[in-house]
């Protein structure tokens, strides 16, 4: 199993211009989630999903997209990105919910996303 | 949201026994705690979760006291492979709008 995996590694935008971060899974898992990292803030959770066709917002949503049409997959959109988005992004998938039993989350490697 | 506070940072040497606490005052009585550890350039790894009392698995141990308004994470004889960065997570198996991550502890394990 190739667990959680993201696509790109490294991306530099220019403000304004749009880019989708790419996150699979291949552990059937219901559950997926979208963080960003920042330098002393730990990770912030921005969307999340309990299952194709249903997504719900976290704590920071604003300037972010996403769906999730099949289990394996669930992209992050940047509509017009803005140097407050630089960041690191983690996608995460767990079997049941984001906590407690079964929670336990697989993270994928991170994608470092830089907009001047 | 729970809010959580843990130590920025913490240094231990080889074969000792390294505990690490997070606070989480206002916990709500549906909230989990979990902890992940992170080495450069990675995600984050789960390492246990609990809700009250001990638990232990072949890794760590976490122990959390009555009122669960705080957490321990036990590292029975550290290791130099297990400097990371360890966080704290706080929140229910449901809602996920209610997670809170800690900013997390450096340890640093010397020689």
């Amino acid at each position: 199993n190739a667990g959680v995996t993201q696509t790109p590694k490294f991306q530099v935008l220019k403000t304004g211009q749009s880019m989708t971060l790419q996150c699979a899974q291949d552990m059937n898992h219901e559950y997926m989630s979208w963080y960003r990292q920042d330098p002393g803030m730990g990770l912030r959770l921005i969307h999340y999903s309990v299952g194709a066709g249903i997504t719900d917002q976290g704590e920071v949503p604003n300037g972010y997209n996403v769906s999730r049409s099949t289990t394996e997959d669930f992209p992050l959109r940047l509509l017009s990105a803005a140097p407050s988005q630089t960041s690191v992004y983690f996608c995460a998938s767990s079997y049941s919910g984001l906590a407690g039993p079964s929670g336990e989350q697989y993270f994928g490697p991170g994608t470092r996303l830089t907009v001047t | 949201l729970a809010k959580t506070t843990q130590p920025i940072s913490m240094d231990s040497y080889e074969g000792q026994e390294v505990n690490i606490t997070c606070s989480h005052n206002n916990i709500a009585t549906n909230d989990y705690i979990t902890w992940y550890q992170q080495f450069p350039s990675q995600g984050p790894r789960f390492i246990i979760q609990g809700y009250k009392t001990k638990v232990t698995n072949e890794v760590a141990s976490l122990f959390i006291p009555a009122d669960r308004k705080s957490s321990t994470l036990s590292l029975p004889r550290v290791s130099l492979s297990d400097t990371a960065v360890y966080y704290c997570l706080v929140g229910p198996s449901g809602s996920a709008r209610q997670l809170t991550f800690g900013s997390g502890t450096q340890l640093t394990v010397l020689p």
